[in-house]
């Protein structure tokens, strides 16, 4: 079965700790995976688009990177405003759908 | 620029009760447009998708029904809500053709069953 899992469920950090958010897939023919932000009682904000093994974006103090089997979302030295639930979702073979996984809780403490 | 915005914010609706909400998209013409609903510490699940006007997909069974009257207008609706409707209603589009394959949310309608 087709699968995205997000890891850790919630992660709680001190403002300028860096760390990883981890989302793995199991789907074939990766089409795209996507990563985004989504503030409480609001829509998600879309972040990244990676395509292929290898490939690294940047925005801020985020960076996006994909292998095979799994992403990662690196936050270098947080701040109380990144605070967020990151999501993220693949496309595979020619679909016009996304897989979600259930999300990350980022807390980033003062 | 695009800009995509669901009505209501919030509704608190009757077990029962009719159900109507609406999503419209300005700045982009023939968008794929999507409904999903949000439960709590759970995925998006996808609940219809459409690729032009009358074209609906649906991908999960349910009491829900989805409609696209105009090219940038989609409307999820119900004749009778069930209490395990409740839940976060997004909204989001995306370019057609070929381009990426992302979508943009709207900001949500926060739906509560009584």
């Amino acid at each position: 079965e087709d699968q995205v899992t997000q890891s850790p469920e919630a992660l709680r950090l001190q403002e300028g700790e860096s760390s990883s958010l981890n989302c793995s897939y199991t789907v074939s023919g990766l089409r795209g995976l996507f990563w985004y932000r989504q503030d409480p009682g609001k829509g998600p904000e879309f972040l990244f688009t990676l395509y292929s093994a290898g490939e690294e974006k940047e925005k801020e103090r985020l960076k996006a990177t994909l292998t095979k089997k799994e992403s990662f979302l690196h936050i270098t030295a947080p701040k109380p405003e990144d605070s967020a639930t990151y999501l993220c979702a693949v496309r595979w073979d020619s679909n016009y759908q996304l897989i979600w996984g259930a999300g990350t809780k980022l807390i980033i403490k003062p | 620029s695009q800009t995509i915005h669901q009505w209501p914010a919030t509704l608190v609706q009757p077990v029962g009760s009719p159900l109507s909400l609406e999503c419209t998209v300005e700045g982009t013409s023939n968008p794929n447009l999507y409904w999903y609903r949000q439960a709590a510490g759970r995925g998006l699940q996808l609940l219809f998708y459409s690729v032009g006007i009358g074209q609906i997909s649906s991908e999960v069974p349910q009491n829900l029904s989805a409609s696209r009257p105009q090219d940038r207008q989609f409307i999820l609706s119900s004749k009778k809500l069930l209490l395990s409707d409740s839940g976060f209603y997004l909204c989001a589009w995306r370019a057609s053709g070929r381009s990426g394959y992302e979508q943009y949310f709207g900001p949500g309608t926060r739906l509560t069953v009584t």
